[in-house]
């Protein structure tokens, strides 16, 4: 069982928005500034999307935004594209210590 | 361009030791706090363990805790995970991984390497 939860899968339509949650068990997500999200598209190598609850690293699509609160994170994906289909993993910790939690991922299909 | 490439990975019995190497290239290795995260086949990411930059902070996910043993060699710009007592349920994909950020114990991961299966049967 992951420490943190997010919905095994979303779907939408291309142009469409969604949004993925992730909800600590504990106050992980809550206490902490450290949110990331990862992207990984069938059989390809985890990249990621968001970093620091919102940042967004350079030469991903400002389509991508990321927010917080309380304990819960999301990830929106907006004007959907067949392109984001893949599965959505997020992720939290602290910069002062080596522990990393990770989501369950959301498989995102676009109808 | 940053480059991780893992090796190692290969069929294990149960009980028995394994060593998985990742090699950087592109980058200033001793800057950045390194990990391994795997993945199970068709199942989501695990993260396993964490080293910092000088390996003064190591850290480990409680289901390989007292069996893995993380560890650098700035001077060869490698990271390795000694694995111990393998289980079947440690078969997976192991991948290592960089931080984004200089000096961070850790962070969001944004060099991924292309992973090294690990294959835990008898």
């Amino acid at each position: 069982q992951s420490a943190l939860t997010q919905p095994a899968s979303v779907s939408g339509s291309p142009g469409q928005s969604i949004t993925i949650s992730c909800t600590g068990i504990n106050s992980d997500i809550r206490d902490s500034n450290y949110v990331s999200w990862y992207q990984q598209r069938p059989g390809k190598v985890p990249k990621v999307v968001i970093f620091e609850v919102s940042d967004r690293p350079s030469g991903v699509s400002n389509r991508f935004s990321g927010s917080k609160s309380g304990n819960t994170a999301s990830l929106t994906i907006s004007g959907l594209q067949a392109e984001d289909e893949a599965h959505y993993y997020c992720s939290t910790y602290t910069t002062s210590s080596t522990y990393v939690l990770f989501g369950g991922g959301t498989k995102l299909t676009v109808l | 361009e940053d480059q991780l490439v893992e090796s190692g990975g290969g069929l294990v019995q149960p009980g028995r030791s394994l060593r998985l190497s990742c090699v950087a290239s592109a980058f200033t290795f001793d800057d950045y706090a390194m990990h391994w995260v795997r993945q199970a086949p068709g199942k989501g990411l695990e993260w396993v363990s964490g080293i910092s930059w000088n390996s003064g902070s190591i850290g480990y996910a409680g289901s390989v805790k007292g069996r893995f043993t993380i560890s650098r060699d700035n001077a060869k710009n490698s990271l390795y995970l000694q694995m111990n007592s393998l289980r079947v349920e440690d078969t997976a994909l192991y991948y290592c991984a960089k931080v984004r950020m200089v000096g961070a114990a850790t962070d969001a991961f944004d060099i991924w390497g292309q992973g090294t299966m690990v294959t835990v049967s008898s």
